[in-house]
């Protein structure tokens, strides 16, 4: 079977650093996704590793290990408006997103 | 980025009526299309798998005849929820891949729908 397992909430305070972590566990993999969501809106695209290893991007950065099933999402400097949920997604064999339930990161300051 | 819009943004129909949600691609072409259902505090869930000119592929447990897709052009498509009661009401969000990046889908802003 696949399956995503992340954390349901996080906290942390404003200009911290925190880290989300994200295990899953597939039959096939073209690639892990980091998105984020805020309350009533669509997800919006942060990340993508499809080797392992480290993608800093600004505040955000991703890490990969395929052997290991796991990648966490780093966030820098934590501001206010990074409150909202962050869903890990892989891409399986047939190239399609499988989701997590998301971890909901709350910033308080 | 590339831009997918959704129209309407929201909307409130009694039972038993039809409600029909676009999904555009703005400044891409988009051969695939996805159109995901999100209940309040779940993840996403992929309804259907729409490509242009022919049938929806349907994911488990997904009424084919109550969620109507059609894609007819390679800038958008359709959801129709036909007959909708109260247990549809959801937020519907599509998404369309960009040919020319394999792999990231974009998102529209969704379309959160209210049966009454």
């Amino acid at each position: 079977g696949q399956n995503i397992d992340q954390p349901t909430e996080m906290t942390a305070t404003e200009g911290a650093i925190v880290q989300i972590n994200c295990t899953y566990q597939t039959s096939g993999f073209n690639g892990l996704f980091w998105y984020q969501q805020h309350a009533g809106e669509a997800p919006t695209f942060l990340s993508y590793n499809v080797l392992d290893g480290l993608e800093e991007k600004g505040r955000f950065s991703s890490f990969l290990s395929r052997s290991k099933g796991y990648s966490y999402l780093l966030l820098k400097e934590l501001q206010m408006k990074d409150s909202a949920s962050y869903l890990c997604v892989f891409m399986d064999s047939n190239y399609q997103l499988i989701w997590g339930a998301g971890t909901k990161l709350i910033i308080k300051p | 980025g590339a831009v997918v819009s959704q129209h309407p943004s929201w909307v409130i129909c009694k039972s038993g009526t039809s409600v029909k949600i676009e999904c555009r691609s703005l400044d891409f072409q988009a051969t695939t299309m996805f159109w995901y259902r999100q209940f309040p505090k779940q993840s996403l869930m992929l309804m259907a798998t729409s490509n242009e000119g022919s049938k929806a592929t349907y994911e488990q447990g997904v009424e084919k005849d109550k969620f109507l897709i059609n894609h007819a052009s390679l800038t958008l498509s359709t959801l129709t929820v036909t007959s909708a009661h109260p247990e549809d009401s959801s937020f519907y969000i599509c998404s369309a891949r960009d040919p020319q990046t394999d792999y990231e889908q974009y998102f529209g802003p969704g379309t959160r729908l209210t049966v009454t």
